[in-house]
């Protein structure tokens, strides 16, 4: 069965730091996104992506962080200067049309900010 | 505003018992998601529905729409099933982000 693959699963970085996280997500896929979870809390929505623009953003997804499709393959989200509070769970997500069909998360990548 | 709320929050059963796990939004929606997280934090999709019923193995989710409900079932329940169940409503008035409730945490007793 397709994935959505993320990496890396665990990254520590230092306050003020910059971090990129990466999301491979399903090929045929054309909707893209980003959630976060910070511990103990429920998971929210970031940000969504389609024909290589923002589409959709949550009032979270701020000046801080960006979001970019390099290639035909990685969709990443750049967290710029790193604040104790970034820590959490980030998942990517990806669905192959508006409607969602086949909306699928990848496993997360646990960001510790220290 | 979407709020999502789960019911209950913490659910123990001993293995064999039939689980019902309920979830109630605010808003008109196009899309319910029934998602599974293990303690290691990954999320897994169990169903994504806009009406009636759908099964896979002993797993059931239905839906009402007008009544703005939805109840995930898990039959013959193993202590495999421990784990958090969350529902994740897609507004029909936002894009295709969804919006996500708190969680019901499942320990199954052997």
């Amino acid at each position: 069965e397709p994935e959505v693959t993320q990496t890396p699963s665990h990254q520590v970085t230092q306050m003020g730091q910059e971090v990129i996280l990466r999301c491979v997500p399903i090929s045929n896929h054309l909707y893209f996104y980003w959630y976060r979870q910070i511990l103990g809390q429920k998971v929210e929505f970031l940000v969504s992506f389609y024909n290589n623009e923002i589409s959709e953003k949550s009032e979270i997804f701020d000046d801080q962080f960006s979001v970019e499709r390099p290639d035909g393959s990685n969709f990443t989200l750049k967290i710029r200067s790193t604040k104790l509070e970034d820590s959490a769970m980030y998942f990517c997500a990806s669905s192959a049309g508006r409607a969602g069909y086949g909306y699928t998360f990848g496993s997360g990548t646990r960001l510790t900010v220290v | 505003k979407n709020e999502v709320e789960q019911s209950p929050q913490n659910l123990t059963a001993q293995e064999g018992e039939f689980i019902t796990i309920n979830c109630s939004y605010s808003v008109g929606i196009s899309a319910l998601h029934w998602l599974q997280q293990h303690p290691g934090g990954g999320i897994v999709s169990l169903f994504m529905l806009s009406s009636g019923k759908k099964k896979h193995g002993r797993l059931i989710a239905t839906i009402n729409i007008q009544e703005k409900h939805s109840s995930l079932h898990i039959t013959a329940s193993h202590p495999r099933d421990s784990a958090v169940y969350i529902c994740a409503v897609r507004s029909e008035n936002t894009g295709n982000q969804f919006y996500f409730g708190t969680g019901t945490s499942l320990t199954v007793i052997p």
